[in-house]
């Protein structure tokens, strides 16, 4: 049974550009959540998604970037024009439902360079 | 607000034991979570808390008061993988939405 995968795990932007980080969820399970993390700074949640829903995107910055998870196909996180600060790892988690007490699995990671 | 404290960095010998605790201040409670992530890596799911007392599993255990909104994570026999940041997350109760902690590196030396 395969993680959750996440692809690609390092990446790299010029200022200005578009970064698309991509997260396949573990079988079975229909709740994703990604979450950065700076450096030297804890895990950060940004958005939680279902199949076709954004249930809680209160740690998401206002401008530049947006999540999806279409039916078919890996959820999506897209930052436009990414700036220098947005260079950090970005971790996507999955759990089977959204039930008090069920473990979050993470993927490995996307490593976002800007330069 | 959600506040979570561990102490930044823990030095541990080969062989010892070291507890590395969590104190939270939440404005939901859903149970308490310990992962383990080594550098470039992904967290580990070690342990979760929800009920008040020890949870043992092998060479870690992890304890919680939540009266005292306070939890640490014990590991014994200490080998050297055992070297990595140790993550504390509370569950505040929003859809399975975690708080993390900053992390508590530990580096375990000979």
């Amino acid at each position: 049974n395969a993680g959750v995968m996440q692809n690609p795990r390092h990446l790299v932007r010029r200022r200005g550009q578009e970064a698309r980080l991509r997260c396949s969820p573990m079988k079975g399970h229909s709740h994703v959540y990604w979450y950065r993390q700076l450096p030297e700074e804890g895990l950060k949640f940004m958005v939680y998604l279902q199949k076709e829903n954004i249930i809680d995107e209160s740690g998401m910055p206002k401008e530049r970037f947006s999540a999806e998870f279409p039916k078919e196909g890996p959820s999506i996180l897209r930052i436009q024009q990414v700036v220098r600060g947005d260079s950090a790892a970005y971790f996507c988690a999955s759990s089977p439902t959204d039930s008090s007490g069920n473990t979050i699995y993470f993927g490995e990671g996307s490593w976002l360079t800007v330069v | 607000g959600q506040n979570i404290d561990q102490p930044t960095e823990m030095t541990a010998t080969e062989g010892a034991i070291v507890q590395i605790n969590c104190t939270y201040q939440t404005s939901g409670f859903n149970g308490l979570f310990w992962y383990q992530q080594h550098a470039g890596e992904a967290p580990t799911f070690l342990s979760y808390n929800v009920l008040d007392g020890l949870e043992e599993k092998g060479r870690f255990s992890s304890f919680l008061s939540r009266s005292k909104g306070y939890s640490y994570l014990l590991l014994k026999e200490l080998q050297m993988k055992d070297s990595a940041s140790y993550l504390c997350a509370v569950d505040t109760g929003t859809a399975s939405k975690l708080t993390f902690g900053t992390g508590t590196r530990l580096q375990v030396t000979l």
